[in-house]
């Protein structure tokens, strides 16, 4: 069964970089597959971050894009998100998932992990 | 940008059908698959349809997917109705780039 566990600071100060890590277990990463990123702000609907093949290509939603790196350590068998210059309306559910291709549907998802931007 | 409408609340009663939608704002909504995501409060969203109407071990046959081309829009159904159907879903597809796009999301409340 695939498992992915998103860690990482749970506050954050403005124009800061907010930086997650998802774990996977269950499936090596170096096998395939792409992995993505989505968040939620509070009481809110969900957004799309970015996706990354096992390779390293890479795909982002266009109006994060200058600001949104997303990595993967095969060797730890983890990827990672780097967001850059966060504000206020960058507080959000952040949840790692598995799409089943390209553009597939998100088949596995992260418990998710509370994002807070303030000072 | 391609963007996916979803109304923004429905209710029905137990027992019965409802039916939510998600239509898009260009080109042909049957280019690429839709998918459908249940998310009960507190929790990561679960797909509940993918691929329009493919339904995923352990979902129930009472929900269904379909595609309306005339109409630009995609539905899930949900029959016989149930108290712990009540959740947000969010239908899901891709632009032209192959980018990933999410409906606002539709707040389903059965009383």
């Amino acid at each position: 069964q695939v498992q992915l566990q998103e860690s990482g600071p749970g506050l954050v100060k403005p124009s800061e970089t907010l930086s997650l890590t998802c774990a996977v277990s269950g499936y090596s990463i170096s096998s395939g597959y792409y992995w993505g990123w989505i968040r939620q702000p509070p009481g809110k609907g969900l957004e799309w971050i970015g996706s990354i093949y096992h390779s390293g290509s890479t795909y982002y939603n266009p109006s994060l894009k200058s600001r949104v790196t997303i990595s993967v350590d095969t060797s730890k068998n983890q990827f990672s998100l780097k967001l850059s210059s966060v504000t206020a309306a960058d507080t959000a559910v952040y949840y790692c998932a598995r799409p089943t291709t390209l553009v597939g549907y998100f088949d596995y998802w992260g418990q998710g992990t509370l994002v807070t931007v303030s000072s | 940008n391609f963007m996916l409408t979803q109304p923004h609340s429905v209710s029905e009663s137990p027992g019965k059908t409802v039916t939510i939608s998600c239509t898009g704002s260009s080109g042909s909504i049957a280019s690429n698959y839709v998918q459908w995501y249940q998310q009960r409060p507190g929790s990561a969203p679960t797909t509940v349809i993918y691929e329009d109407n493919q339904r995923p071990s352990g979902v129930p046959d009472r929900f269904s997917g379909s595609i309306d081309s005339s109409s630009n829009s995609a539905s899930l159904t949900i029959s016989g109705l149930k108290t712990e159907d009540e959740a947000d879903y969010y239908c899901q597809s891709y632009d032209s780039s192959n980018l990933v796009v999410f409906g606002g999301g539709t707040k389903l409340t059965v009383l």
